[in-house]
Protein backbone atom coordinates (compact mmCIF):
# COMPACT_ATOMS: atom_id res chain seq x y z
CA UNK A 1 0.00 0.00 0.00
CA UNK A 2 0.99 3.61 -0.87
CA UNK A 3 2.45 5.62 2.09
CA UNK A 4 1.03 8.72 2.73
CA UNK A 5 2.93 12.06 4.67
CA UNK A 6 0.21 14.59 6.36
CA UNK A 7 1.29 17.19 8.39
CA UNK A 8 0.97 16.21 12.10
CA UNK A 9 -1.74 19.59 13.29
CA UNK A 10 -3.24 22.58 11.69
CA UNK A 11 -5.14 25.62 12.58
CA UNK A 12 -7.71 27.59 11.22
CA UNK A 13 -10.28 30.16 11.71
CA UNK A 14 -13.55 29.66 11.82
CA UNK A 15 -15.51 30.17 8.66
CA UNK A 16 -12.77 29.92 6.38
CA UNK A 17 -11.49 27.07 4.46
CA UNK A 18 -9.46 24.74 6.13
CA UNK A 19 -7.26 23.00 3.25
CA UNK A 20 -5.39 19.52 4.51
CA UNK A 21 -2.54 18.44 2.20
CA UNK A 22 -1.50 14.88 1.78
CA UNK A 23 1.12 13.42 -0.08
CA UNK A 24 1.28 10.05 -1.88
CA UNK A 25 4.26 9.78 -3.86
CA UNK A 26 4.39 6.48 -4.23
CA UNK A 27 0.62 5.65 -5.37
CA UNK A 28 -0.42 2.93 -7.83
CA UNK A 29 -2.58 3.38 -11.26
CA UNK A 30 -5.79 1.69 -9.49
CA UNK A 31 -4.92 3.02 -6.09
CA UNK A 32 -7.94 5.37 -4.55
CA UNK A 33 -7.42 8.31 -2.79
CA UNK A 34 -9.86 8.32 0.54
CA UNK A 35 -10.44 10.40 3.35
CA UNK A 36 -11.88 10.16 6.75
CA UNK A 37 -11.95 12.01 9.67
CA UNK A 38 -12.44 11.19 14.04
CA UNK A 39 -13.58 13.17 16.58
CA UNK A 40 -13.08 12.95 19.99
CA UNK A 41 -14.09 9.50 21.24
CA UNK A 42 -16.06 8.54 18.27
CA UNK A 43 -15.45 5.93 15.34
CA UNK A 44 -13.90 7.59 11.79
CA UNK A 45 -16.57 9.11 9.49
CA UNK A 46 -16.07 8.27 5.93
CA UNK A 47 -15.64 12.32 3.82
CA UNK A 48 -14.77 11.47 0.35
CA UNK A 49 -12.54 9.25 -2.00
CA UNK A 50 -11.36 10.14 -5.62
CA UNK A 51 -9.11 8.17 -8.31
CA UNK A 52 -8.04 10.99 -10.83
CA UNK A 53 -10.48 14.02 -10.80
CA UNK A 54 -11.44 16.33 -8.12
CA UNK A 55 -14.40 15.43 -6.13
CA UNK A 56 -17.03 17.50 -4.39
CA UNK A 57 -19.76 16.62 -1.86
CA UNK A 58 -21.60 17.85 0.94
CA UNK A 59 -18.98 17.64 3.17
CA UNK A 60 -16.06 18.60 1.29
CA UNK A 61 -13.95 19.32 -2.07
CA UNK A 62 -11.01 16.71 -2.52
CA UNK A 63 -7.89 18.27 -5.23
CA UNK A 64 -5.85 15.55 -6.81
CA UNK A 65 -2.88 16.62 -8.58
CA UNK A 66 -2.64 15.48 -12.41
CA UNK A 67 0.38 13.59 -11.21
CA UNK A 68 -1.66 12.12 -8.38
CA UNK A 69 1.16 12.16 -6.26
CA UNK A 70 -0.78 14.77 -3.49
CA UNK A 71 -4.19 15.90 -3.00
CA UNK A 72 -5.98 18.43 -0.68
CA UNK A 73 -8.61 18.21 1.29
CA UNK A 74 -11.10 20.98 1.16
CA UNK A 75 -13.86 22.36 4.20
CA UNK A 76 -14.99 25.31 2.34
CA UNK A 77 -16.88 26.88 5.74
CA UNK A 78 -15.21 25.30 8.90
CA UNK A 79 -16.75 25.07 11.82
CA UNK A 80 -15.91 24.26 15.26
CA UNK A 81 -17.36 20.74 14.96
CA UNK A 82 -14.81 20.27 12.05
CA UNK A 83 -11.95 19.72 14.80
CA UNK A 84 -11.27 16.84 14.14
CA UNK A 85 -7.92 14.32 13.38
CA UNK A 86 -8.14 13.98 9.13
CA UNK A 87 -6.56 10.92 7.77
CA UNK A 88 -5.34 10.46 4.24
CA UNK A 89 -5.40 6.85 2.75
CA UNK A 90 -4.05 5.44 -0.03
CA UNK A 91 -7.02 2.36 -0.21
CA UNK A 92 -4.83 -0.74 -1.64
CA UNK A 93 -5.14 -4.66 -1.12
CA UNK A 94 -8.87 -3.86 -0.51
CA UNK A 95 -8.31 -2.20 2.81
CA UNK A 96 -7.90 1.00 4.70
CA UNK A 97 -4.28 1.59 6.37
CA UNK A 98 -4.69 4.43 8.54
CA UNK A 99 -1.49 6.88 8.95
CA UNK A 100 -1.23 9.19 12.43
CA UNK A 101 -3.52 12.46 10.12
CA UNK A 102 -3.78 15.69 11.02
CA UNK A 103 -4.88 17.44 13.87
CA UNK A 104 -6.91 19.92 12.54
CA UNK A 105 -8.45 22.69 14.82
CA UNK A 106 -10.67 24.88 14.34
CA UNK A 107 -10.66 27.92 16.27
CA UNK A 108 -13.55 30.26 16.77
CA UNK B 1 -29.79 6.46 9.38
CA UNK B 2 -28.40 3.27 9.61
CA UNK B 3 -25.56 2.47 12.00
CA UNK B 4 -22.93 0.18 13.05
CA UNK B 5 -23.97 -1.25 16.79
CA UNK B 6 -21.11 -2.07 19.43
CA UNK B 7 -21.38 -3.29 23.07
CA UNK B 8 -20.19 -2.71 25.67
CA UNK B 9 -18.79 1.04 25.40
CA UNK B 10 -16.84 1.05 27.99
CA UNK B 11 -14.65 -2.41 29.45
CA UNK B 12 -12.02 -2.88 32.32
CA UNK B 13 -10.72 -5.56 33.33
CA UNK B 14 -7.76 -7.00 35.31
CA UNK B 15 -4.76 -8.80 33.22
CA UNK B 16 -4.87 -12.36 32.52
CA UNK B 17 -8.99 -12.06 31.97
CA UNK B 18 -11.33 -13.14 29.31
CA UNK B 19 -13.28 -9.78 27.95
CA UNK B 20 -15.51 -9.88 24.29
CA UNK B 21 -17.03 -7.51 22.40
CA UNK B 22 -19.93 -7.43 20.19
CA UNK B 23 -20.28 -5.38 17.01
CA UNK B 24 -23.74 -5.45 14.59
CA UNK B 25 -23.11 -3.79 11.43
CA UNK B 26 -25.14 -2.12 9.07
CA UNK B 27 -28.07 -4.56 7.82
CA UNK B 28 -27.08 -5.71 3.78
CA UNK B 29 -23.38 -4.71 4.54
CA UNK B 30 -21.16 -8.30 3.74
CA UNK B 31 -17.96 -6.79 5.01
CA UNK B 32 -16.91 -6.17 8.22
CA UNK B 33 -13.84 -5.15 9.54
CA UNK B 34 -12.16 -4.51 13.56
CA UNK B 35 -9.99 -2.44 14.09
CA UNK B 36 -7.20 -1.39 17.10
CA UNK B 37 -6.85 2.13 17.80
CA UNK B 38 -4.11 2.63 20.62
CA UNK B 39 -4.17 6.44 21.70
CA UNK B 40 -2.45 9.05 19.75
CA UNK B 41 -2.48 6.67 16.47
CA UNK B 42 -4.35 5.78 13.39
CA UNK B 43 -6.63 2.75 13.30
CA UNK B 44 -4.67 -0.75 12.40
CA UNK B 45 -7.17 -3.70 10.89
CA UNK B 46 -7.45 -6.74 12.82
CA UNK B 47 -9.31 -8.99 10.86
CA UNK B 48 -11.64 -8.40 8.15
CA UNK B 49 -14.74 -10.91 6.88
CA UNK B 50 -16.42 -11.03 3.71
CA UNK B 51 -19.92 -12.39 5.06
CA UNK B 52 -18.91 -15.20 7.20
CA UNK B 53 -15.66 -16.18 6.04
CA UNK B 54 -12.24 -14.31 7.77
CA UNK B 55 -10.35 -12.59 4.59
CA UNK B 56 -7.90 -11.29 6.53
CA UNK B 57 -6.14 -11.62 9.56
CA UNK B 58 -3.00 -11.03 9.25
CA UNK B 59 -2.32 -8.61 12.15
CA UNK B 60 -4.92 -10.29 14.57
CA UNK B 61 -2.26 -12.44 17.46
CA UNK B 62 -3.85 -15.52 16.90
CA UNK B 63 -2.48 -16.62 20.48
CA UNK B 64 -4.28 -14.89 22.40
CA UNK B 65 -7.20 -13.03 20.30
CA UNK B 66 -10.08 -14.58 18.48
CA UNK B 67 -12.87 -13.29 15.88
CA UNK B 68 -16.32 -14.89 14.46
CA UNK B 69 -19.13 -13.93 12.62
CA UNK B 70 -20.72 -17.35 12.18
CA UNK B 71 -24.38 -16.45 10.23
CA UNK B 72 -22.46 -13.71 8.54
CA UNK B 73 -24.37 -11.29 10.54
CA UNK B 74 -23.12 -9.75 13.68
CA UNK B 75 -19.28 -10.81 14.60
CA UNK B 76 -17.74 -11.30 18.02
CA UNK B 77 -13.69 -10.16 19.01
CA UNK B 78 -12.40 -11.72 21.90
CA UNK B 79 -9.52 -12.02 23.94
CA UNK B 80 -8.08 -14.60 26.61
CA UNK B 81 -6.01 -13.62 28.42
CA UNK B 82 -6.08 -9.75 28.89
CA UNK B 83 -2.40 -7.88 28.67
CA UNK B 84 -1.64 -4.82 29.65
CA UNK B 85 -0.86 -3.67 26.22
CA UNK B 86 -4.34 -4.57 25.14
CA UNK B 87 -5.66 -1.14 26.71
CA UNK B 88 -7.53 0.41 23.41
CA UNK B 89 -10.34 1.57 21.44
CA UNK B 90 -11.61 -1.52 19.13
CA UNK B 91 -13.75 -0.29 16.60
CA UNK B 92 -16.04 -2.31 14.34
CA UNK B 93 -16.85 -1.14 10.52
CA UNK B 94 -18.97 -2.04 8.26
CA UNK B 95 -19.09 -1.68 4.25
CA UNK B 96 -21.61 -2.76 1.34
CA UNK B 97 -19.21 -4.60 -0.80
CA UNK B 98 -15.28 -5.35 -0.32
CA UNK B 99 -13.47 -2.89 -2.63
CA UNK B 100 -13.06 0.80 -2.79
CA UNK B 101 -16.31 1.79 -0.85
CA UNK B 102 -16.78 3.42 2.27
CA UNK B 103 -16.52 2.04 5.79
CA UNK B 104 -19.20 2.83 8.09
CA UNK B 105 -17.67 3.30 11.58
CA UNK B 106 -19.19 1.79 15.12
CA UNK B 107 -18.54 4.27 18.38
CA UNK B 108 -16.12 1.83 19.39
CA UNK B 109 -15.32 -0.40 22.71
CA UNK B 110 -12.77 1.53 24.92
CA UNK B 111 -11.01 -0.98 26.86
CA UNK B 112 -8.84 -0.74 29.95
CA UNK B 113 -6.82 -3.38 30.63
CA UNK B 114 -5.38 -3.14 34.98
Amino acid sequence: DAKTTQPPSMDCAEGRAANLPCNHSTISGNEYVYWYRQIHSQGPQYIIHGLKNNETNEMASLIITEDRKSSTLILPHATLRDTAVYYCIVQGAQKLVFGQGTRLTINP
Amino acid sequence: EAEVAQSPRYKITEKSQAVAFWCDPISGHATLYWYRQILGQGPELLVQFQDESVVDDSQLPKDRFSAERLKGVDSTLKIQPAELGDSAMYLCASSLIRSYNEQFFGPGTRLTVL
